[in-house]
């Protein structure tokens, strides 16, 4: 398997712009993860899903900040408009979630920069 | 809630020394407790995991992790330190039931020759 696959990689934006970050899990898994790394604040969760389906959001910093998954091999995280405050390196992550605890498997990151 | 306490922010170790990350997690039941290390630029790798056994649980790299019950920690060992070793390590933990892990704050490995 590839493991999880983020895009872009990096991306540099200017203040106002709309970003949209992109992941697609392992095949299987059933749960999909964003986290927001920073040195201020550590790692961070911002939204979850299970089976697609949007769990927890309470992550989510502001109404700026929308995820989507249509369908199992793909989701969207999305910033508008974006500030230089959102400059951070965003993870996906995937688990097979059965009974809970599961080990979850990072993607190599989105590093954004706001200008 | 759960939380997890990663007290040492950066340690440096020379190469060849051994090396021992502390970690102590608070949660009420039986945890779920898993060690990942981050390289510069990459993504998390887990490195070990540790859910009901054994409690001394071994894991890639060389690495070995112990659970002890009686005080709530999980440290992270490695007899001799390499110096590709040298990342940020991070502690979680999950539960039964909850799809979520709680990360710690991490510890940067420096390595020293």
């Amino acid at each position: 398997d590839a493991g999880v696959i983020q895009s872009p990689r990096h991306e540099v934006t200017e203040m106002g712009q709309e970003v949209t970050l992109r992941c697609k899990p392992i095949s299987g898994h059933n749960s999909l993860f964003w986290y927001r790394q920073t040195m201020m604040r550590g790692l961070e969760l911002l939204i979850y899903f299970n089976n697609n389906v949007p769990i927890d959001d309470s992550g989510m910093p502001e109404d700026r900040f929308s995820a989507k998954m249509p369908n199992a091999s793909f989701s969207t995280l999305k910033i508008q408009p974006s500030e230089p405050r959102d400059s951070a390196v965003y993870f996906c992550a995937s688990s097979w979630t059965s009974g809970g605890g599961n080990e979850q498997f990072f993607g190599p990151g989105t590093r954004l920069t706001v200008l | 809630a759960q939380s997890v306490t990663q007290p040492d922010i950066h340690i440096t170790v020379s190469e060849g020394a051994s090396l021992e990350l502390r970690c102590n997690y608070s949660y009420g039941a039986t945890p779920y407790l898993f060690w990942y290390v981050q390289s510069p630029g990459q993504g998390l790798q887990l490195l070990l995991k540790y859910f009901s056994g054994d409690t001394l649980v071994q894991g890639i790299k060389g690495f070995e992790a112990e659970f002890k019950r009686s005080q709530s920690s999980f440290n992270l060992r490695k007899p001799s330190v390499h110096w590709s070793d040298a990342a940020e390590y991070f502690c979680a933990v999950g539960a039964m039931g909850y799809s979520t892990l709680t990360f710690g704050k991490g510890t940067m490995l420096l390595v020293s020759p």
